[in-house]
């Protein structure tokens, strides 16, 4: 099937607006990380879930941030108030069993205005 | 997730020269280790990965070696071509998170 689909692709946000941002992992896969990568920069981790359980957030900048995983498929990343700092690349992977290889969607990347 | 350390961040060969890169974490109870490629603009793609329970693995021109004594380790290239220029991360697992290092840019020139 398709590889793991993140959207939109882009997003422009004015500075105070809340956005959410979509991922769609492979289906089957039991792992999903959220990561947010800003230019020249590693993917810095955000948040995990194990199917509908978020196993652990440690990675949220603020309480802004929010992840959900309600059905243990598709997980949404929301921030509210956007700040400018918020700008980057966020990226969603998936994985199968445990420590196997994370296959990464293509991102979207936030810009802040 | 624990910290990972890589180096160099920028590293610039001949073509046909090898590359290494090097990476060191701290959590002991970490088991996997993969090495992904991210070309400018694109998604970060798995290149080869190692369990703890082994010392190397090779896949053609790649090979990666653990230290879990040590806990550190690398990345070889060897025979690099111009399209092997790329951003390269290491990252490690334990028991949840999947955790990068700030990554290392490699520049192979014809």
């Amino acid at each position: 099937g398709a590889g793991v689909s993140q959207s939109p692709r882009y997003k422009v946000a004015k500075r105070g607006q809340d956005v959410a941002l979509r991922c769609d992992p492979i289906s089957g896969h039991v792992s999903l990380f959220w990561y947010q990568q800003a230019l020249g920069q590693g993917p810095e981790f955000l948040t995990y879930f194990q199917n509908e359980a978020q196993l652990d957030k440690s990675g949220l900048p603020s309480d802004r941030f929010f992840a959900e995983r309600p059905e243990g498929s598709v997980s949404t990343l929301k921030i509210q108030r956007t700040q400018q700092e918020d700008s980057a690349v966020y990226l969603c992977a998936s994985s199968g069993l445990m420590n196997t290889e994370a296959f990464f969607g293509q991102g979207t990347r936030l810009t802040v205005v | 997730g624990e910290n990972v350390e890589q180096h160099p961040s920028t590293l610039s060969v001949q073509e046909g020269d090898s590359a290494v890169i090097k990476c060191t974490y701290s959590d002991s109870a970490s088991n996997y280790f993969p090495w992904y490629k991210q070309e400018l603009g694109k998604r970060p793609q798995l290149i080869i990965d190692i369990r703890s329970n082994v010392g190397e693995k090779k896949d053609q021109r790649i090979a990666v070696t653990l230290n879990k004594t040590a806990k550190h380790f690398s990345l070889h290239i060897t025979e690099t071509q111009p399209e092997d220029s790329a951003v390269y991360f290491c990252a490690e697992a334990g028991y949840s998170t999947l955790t990068f290092g700030k990554g290392t840019m490699l520049l192979v020139s014809p």
